[in-house]
């Protein structure tokens, strides 16, 4: 069955530091891939998109990358925030997403 | 601004019970989806609509049903409830044709006592 991996252990950073989360799957060949942001008590907010044609996709601080050789997408946080703390979500598919258990990312001041 | 909203933040319900879950989209979406997120599962696909009075089971079906009247709402029904469907329910939205993000709902934070 598909399955998606991403780190269940909290990542803790200072801040100004790159925070790196990682997505990994197994039996599935995505086309797309996504990466949500989700506050505790809060719905989850999308942040990128990538295509499996596209390597690298920047949005002001954010940078994803995605090998399908590899089956493994990097989400980057550069010059992380305090602010940036919260927990990170990959998601696959097309209509129907995916989603990975994500990852709680911490930021010291 | 884009919304999803849903009908409640807290709800308590008794085991057995009959429950309706509402959500309400203001950006003219097609496809509307109900997840339950609970620890170390992650988000798992409940139902999920492509169109008014359509509707295609996601992976945990089972205890639930939906409808969709209005393309606006779409409702979740636990029709018997079970302390086991005690969790945390969000809605999402997109649209259909293409690929798009999903925007959720606040969440719905059941318990079944």
């Amino acid at each position: 069955s598909q399955k998606i991996e991403q780190n269940s252990e909290a990542l803790n950073i200072q801040e100004g530091k790159t925070a790196t989360l990682t997505c990994n799957y197994t039996n599935y060949s995505p086309a797309y891939l996504q990466w949500y942001r989700q506050d505790p008590g809060r719905g989850p907010v999308f942040l990128l998109l990538i295509r499996e044609n596209e390597k690298e996709k920047r949005k002001e601080r954010l940078k994803v990358t995605f090998d399908t050789t590899l089956k493994q997408s990097l989400f980057h946080i550069t010059a992380s925030q305090p602010a940036d703390s919260a927990t990170y979500l990959c998601a696959l598919g097309f209509q129907k997403l995916v989603f990975g258990t994500g990852t709680r990312l911490l930021v010291s001041p | 601004d884009v919304k999803v909203t849903q009908s409640s933040r807290y709800l308590v319900k008794r085991t057995g019970e009959k429950v309706f879950l509402e959500c309400v989209q203001d950006m003219d979406h097609e496809n509307m989806f109900w997840y339950r997120q609970d620890p170390g599962l992650g988000l798992r696909l409940i139902y999920f609509s492509y169109d008014v009075k359509m509707k295609e089971k996601g992976d945990i079906p089972e205890g639930y049903s939906v409808s969709r009247e209005k393309k606006e709402r779409f409702s979740l029904i636990l029709e018997s409830a079970s302390t086991n469907q005690t969790s945390m329910y969000l809605c999402a939205s997109s649209k259909l044709q293409g690929i798009y993000e999903q925007y959720f709902g606040p969440g719905t934070r059941l318990t079944v006592t």
